[in-house]
């Protein structure tokens, strides 16, 4: 497995913003892509989108279209999360995961390992 | 969208038992299902991927079977670090990914 390192938990009030990282192994960030998946209290898993740093752009799950920003920055290998206008709902585990789609291999081989987002007034 | 069913939602079984959990697509997705592993605080490890090849370093009294839309997860002779939730993901309308909703398997 791939070690990928993710940030520390966040609190935020409802409406605000919070960015998580993923920060990759130079050779993932060169070669694979990274999704970000999450997982509410006691829920299962949901898809948020990816993205193959090297190509971009991202992909988004439509639900979360127009308040989820993924982006990466090639001078430090992280791939970033960024989730707007926050709500209770959006209280979960945030984590990030690699595949190989680049070479056809469509599944998650190495995962973050996780990062609590809370949101609460 | 792809949706994805999985049965039962949890189960209790003895150690030893064969365990097979099931999981429908909601169309054809030929075999592009994936299955997951998930233990209480931690993150998921795949187990089989394209409905039927084991990963790397998985035990291999996992196995996984099907195709288009019924797929299955079967667990020969039970063991205790088996208990878990285990999810099923389909990739066939990509770049989308899709879970089941998991199935929590625990020792009776």
């Amino acid at each position: 497995q791939v070690h990928l390192v993710q940030s520390g938990a966040e609190v935020r009030k409802p409406g605000s913003s919070v960015k998580v990282s993923c920060k990759t192994p130079g050779d993932t960030f060169r070669n694979y892509a990274i999704n970000w998946v999450r997982q509410a209290p006691g829920q299962g898993l949901e898809w948020m989108g990816g993205i193959i740093p090297i190509f971009g752009p991202p992909n988004y799950a439509q639900q979360f279209q127009g308040r989820v920003t993924i982006t990466a920055d090639e001078s430090t290998s992280t791939v970033y999360m960024e989730l707007s206008s926050l709500r209770s709902e959006d209280t979960a585990v945030y984590f990030c995961a690699r595949d190989s789609s680049i070479y056809g291999l469509y599944y998650f081989d190495s995962w973050g390992q996780g990062t609590q987002v809370t949101v609460s007034s | 969208d792809i949706q994805m069913t999985q049965s039962p939602s949890s189960l209790s079984a003895s150690v030893g038992d064969r365990v097979t959990i099931t999981c429908q697509a909601s169309q054809d997705i030929s075999n592009h299902l994936n299955w997951y592993q998930q233990k209480p605080g931690r993150a998921p490890k795949v187990l089989i991927y394209d409905a039927s090849n084991l990963e790397t370093g998985v035990p291999s009294r996992f196995s996984g079977s099907g195709s288009g839309t019924d797929f299955s997860l079967t667990i020969n002779t039970l063991q205790p670090e088996d208990i878990a939730t285990y999810y099923c993901q389909q990739y066939d309308n990509l770049p989308q990914y899709t879970f089941g909703q998991g199935t929590k398997l625990d020792i009776k």
